[in-house]
């Protein structure tokens, strides 16, 4: 079992959608979650951070769930901008901490 | 303030061939990592580094070698290139590997080998 499971995707909305993406991990010991974004043929960079209180940013909301050990990302009034992969992350305290990446989702938003 | 940046953009390689991703990072982070992207999966930890001097192996270390002789700069080189080690290499950086720390990423090294 990988230590952080995304769906794969495709997700394909039109613009103005709402969309969620859910991301689960399999180590107790993970201590903080994050949701990257990765446009295509670029580097990931971090696009916030998600606490156990929920957080949102904009159109973007993030919550924990760490009794089920998930967490998810939900993108409101979808862009044509918004098309690209969203990895989860999560830091796991191993001693020191480490960093799993999720395989991302896809998400295209069309006209 | 440029960042993390990595050269060469892309190179092809011929199976055997040995080359040098360069990575610098102008931020003064400790933390420096080399990771490759496979298509449709998740970024996988080479090697990192905590400090000058001082490296670790990730997750997938085997045909890789790295050095960190200063703060800004941490190489990887490949010695003997497979067609298995074809990927797309990110370099990143972080100011310490706490609880709550992210990390930056360079704009990552296409590498083909034929």
């Amino acid at each position: 079992r990988k230590e952080v499971e995304q769906d794969p995707g495709p997700f394909n909305v039109p613009e103005g959608a709402t969309v969620a993406f859910n991301c689960t991990y399999s180590n107790s010991a993970s201590q903080s979650f994050f949701w990257y974004r990765q446009d295509c043929r670029k580097e990931p960079k971090l696009l916030m951070s998600v606490y156990s209180s929920g957080n949102e940013d904009g159109r973007f909301t993030a919550q924990l769930n760490r009794a089920s050990q998930y967490i998810s990302l939900l993108i409101r009034d979808s862009k044509l901008s918004d098309s690209a992969t969203y990895l989860c992350v999560v830091n796991v305290k191993t001693g020191g901490f480490k960093t799993i990446f999720g395989a991302g989702t896809r998400l295209f938003v069309k006209a | 303030n440029a960042g993390v940046t990595q050269t060469p953009k892309f190179r092809i390689l011929k199976i055997g061939q040995s080359m040098t991703l360069q990575c610098t990072q102008d931020m003064n982070h400790n933390y420096m990592y080399w990771y490759r992207q496979d298509p449709g999966m998740g970024l996988k930890l080479i090697y990192y580094s905590v400090g000058a001097g001082i490296t670790d192996k990730g997750e997938v270390p085997n045909g890789y070698n790295v050095s960190r002789s200063t703060t800004e700069d941490f190489p990887l080189r490949l010695e003997l290139a497979a067609p298995s080690q074809t990927s797309v290499y990110f370099c990143a950086s972080s100011y310490s590997l706490g609880r709550e720390e992210t990390q930056y990423f360079g704009p990552g090294t296409r590498l083909l080998v034929l």
